[in-house]
């Protein structure tokens, strides 16, 4: 497999811009989770899914933001409209629980917004 | 709340070990999780213990849990510069099944 698979891996974009940023999980994953990673913060859970339901999306900073996971291969995270302090890496990562207990990561997305 | 504490730095000369610690406050952890995060990249599985277990070695990698005092360790045994890194400490409780808790995250400088 080739893993939890994220796009773009960089992107730079202007305040007030739309960003959406793309995942693929493992086959076969039912867990999809959206971190956020920046240096104040550390890592922060925005949203999670089982089996394509939205479980918690208490971490989403605010309505600008918004998950999406229109089937079990594919979720988006959009942010709209966005700002410099939405600068930050965003992480996607899936699992199966009850299976062998492990959450893998993609290579993540790095956001910079000008 | 900080439910997992992490210290955020520690320095080693190369060669020697390095004892990355965590603490936690939920006692009905299960399983319990340490991740490498190299530069640019993303959280890498290193090791994981079940609640059941006092001890786990894997390699060079050691990881002690001692549950009455809610202490995860995690030593590197003859560390290599190749082991700079951000260690993550995380946990899976078993109250809230689904998410993992993460720390801060501690990073590892090993000097040659």
């Amino acid at each position: 497999d080739a893993g939890v698979i994220q796009s773009p891996r960089h992107e730079v974009t202007e305040m007030g811009q739309e960003v959406t940023l793309r995942c693929k999980p493992i086959s076969g994953h039912d867990y999809l989770f959206w971190y956020r990673q920046t240096m104040m913060r550390g890592l922060e859970l925005l949203i999670y899914f089982n089996n394509n339901v939205p479980i918690d999306d208490s971490g989403m900073p605010e309505d600008r933001f918004s998950a999406k996971m229109p089937n079990a291969s594919f979720s988006t995270l959009k942010i709209q409209p966005s700002e410099p302090r939405d600068s930050a890496v965003y992480f996607c990562a899936s699992t199966s629980w009850g299976g062998d207990e492990k959450l893998f990561f993609g290579s993540g997305t790095q956001l910079s917004v000008l | 709340g900080e439910d997992v504490e992490q210290s955020l730095f520690l320095s080693v000369r190369e060669g020697d070990s390095s004892v990355i610690n965590c603490t936690y406050t939920d006692s009905s952890s299960t399983y319990l999780y340490w991740y490498k995060q190299e530069p640019g990249a993303g959280l890498q599985l290193l090791t994981y213990i079940f609640s059941n277990m006092d001890m786990k070695q894997d390699q060079r990698l050691t990881v002690l849990l001692n549950k009455k005092d809610k202490h995860l360790s995690l030593r590197i045994a003859d560390t290599q510069t190749g082991d700079s890194a951000i260690y993550f400490c995380a946990l899976l409780r078993g109250s809230t099944l689904g998410r993992l808790y993460f720390g801060r995250g501690t990073q590892l400088t090993v000097w040659p």
